[in-house]
Parts: C-alpha cells; sequence; structure tokens
C-alpha cells in the first residue's frame, strides 16, 4: 500500500471551510483512497473514500487530483465537534489492513 | 442498533503478565480486526479475522494472538506483557472491508 503524506497539524475557524491536504505520490491504480477521523478518547471514523471521482456524502468531500497524486477533504463547515486527528490513507481493493500513519491534527477555533 | 463493543475500558498489568481483551462487533459484521495505537501515533494493525479464520496479521511477535468465535466475538491474547504493550488496543467490525467501525478501545497500562 502506498504511503501517504500530511500536514502535522492544522487550524480552521467555525463556520468556515476545513481543507486537508493529503499526498500519495507513489499511488497504484487500483488503490482508494480513504479519510478516517479520531475524536479524542474514542475510535477511529470512517468519513469518506474514493478512486479517481470525487465523491461527497454527508460529512465531507473529497477531491482527488487527475493524476491520484494527491488529495483533499474537505469540511464544508467546520464545527467545534470537528476538531479532530484526520488520517488520509491509501489502501488496495484486496489489502485487509489500513496503514493509518500520523494524521493532521485539526483545531477549529470559535 | 449498539455500535462495536470492547472491554475492559481500562486495564493495568505487570510485566510478564497475560491480558485477554474481548470485543463484540455490530449485529450482521463477520469481520473483526484489531489495532494497537502507541500515545501520539496512529493505529497499527495486528490481526484480521473473517468468518472465524485469520486473514491478516500485521507486524507484531508471536505474544500477540487472536481468534475469532462462531457469534463473530473476538478475543485478543498478548502474553509475557512488555512495557512496551502499553497502548490503546482498537477493535473494528466490518460488513466490508470498505468500511471499518471502530469501538472506544481498552486502555493498556503496563507496569
Amino acid at each position: 500500500d502506498a504511503k501517504t503524506t500530511q500536514p502535522t497539524s492544522m487550524d480552521c475557524a467555525e463556520g468556515r471551510a476545513a481543507n486537508l491536504p493529503c499526498n500519495h505520490s507513489t499511488i497504484s491504480g487500483n488503490e482508494y483512497v480513504y479519510w478516517y477521523r479520531q475524536i479524542h478518547s474514542q475510535g477511529p471514523q470512517y468519513i469518506i473514500h474514493g478512486l479517481k471521482n470525487n465523491e461527497t456524502n454527508e460529512m465531507a468531500s473529497l477531491i482527488i487530483t487527475e493524476d491520484r497524486k494527491s488529495s483533499t477533504l474537505i469540511l464544508p463547515h467546520a464545527t467545534l465537534r470537528d476538531t479532530a486527528v484526520y488520517y488520509c490513507i491509501v489502501r488496495g481493493s484486496t489489502g485487509n489492513q489500513f496503514y493509518f500513519g500520523t494524521g493532521t491534527s485539526l483545531t477549529v477555533i470559535p | 442498533d449498539a455500535g462495536v463493543t470492547q472491554s475492559p475500558t481500562h486495564l493495568i498489568k505487570t510485566r510478564g503478565q497475560h491480558v485477554t481483551l474481548r470485543c463484540s462487533p455490530i449485529s450482521g459484521h463477520k469481520s473483526v480486526s484489531w489495532y494497537q495505537q502507541v500515545l501520539g501515533q496512529g493505529p497499527q494493525f495486528i490481526f484480521q479475522y473473517y468468518e472465524k479464520e485469520e486473514r491478516g496479521r500485521g507486524n507484531f511477535p508471536d505474544r500477540f494472538s487472536a481468534r475469532q468465535f462462531p457469534n463473530y466475538s473476538s478475543e485478543l491474547n498478548v502474553n509475557a506483557l512488555l512495557l512496551g504493550d502499553s497502548a490503546l488496543y482498537l477493535c473494528a467490525s466490518s460488513l466490508t472491508l470498505e468500511k471499518l467501525f471502530f469501538g472506544s478501545g481498552t486502555q493498556l497500562s503496563v507496569l
């Protein structure tokens, strides 16, 4: 599975969009990009995943570049409850494990 | 519906002891995975079980073992505990491998 690179930490003002970048330059054609987040003292929570096309659900949007070497997770209107560590993960369709890395610690500021 | 439940929530052991951690998956989920999370790092994969068979194993020593029961619940066993085994142990269940649903974990402290 390809490795990912994320900034260690980011801040975002409450109510504004939070854009979390992720580099995965060694991603291969059959590998998906996943995002999970972990709020303090809880287990990680699935957010979204995609292969090539941009994806949107009730939690977030995932924008994957055309060459698939990077992606951005967008939380459209960040709230204080979005303060968490966000993990970008690349995983093959047949892989049975997720490599979480160290993630981005997002702090939403009032 | 209940989520993934893990027990106990906290545990204190001493070096050399053995520990058993338990996990009940979401109803209908046949796959259970175990992860170890050391403070300040992301979770690391230990095992994955599906239909009571081991389907994957991470880079952990043989002191770590697991099993899955007919009702799909699972146990993680760690023998000969070391100080470095102190961590949050997370269990996740899934219907498909696309979405993992994690429990809140068992915080293990080895003294």
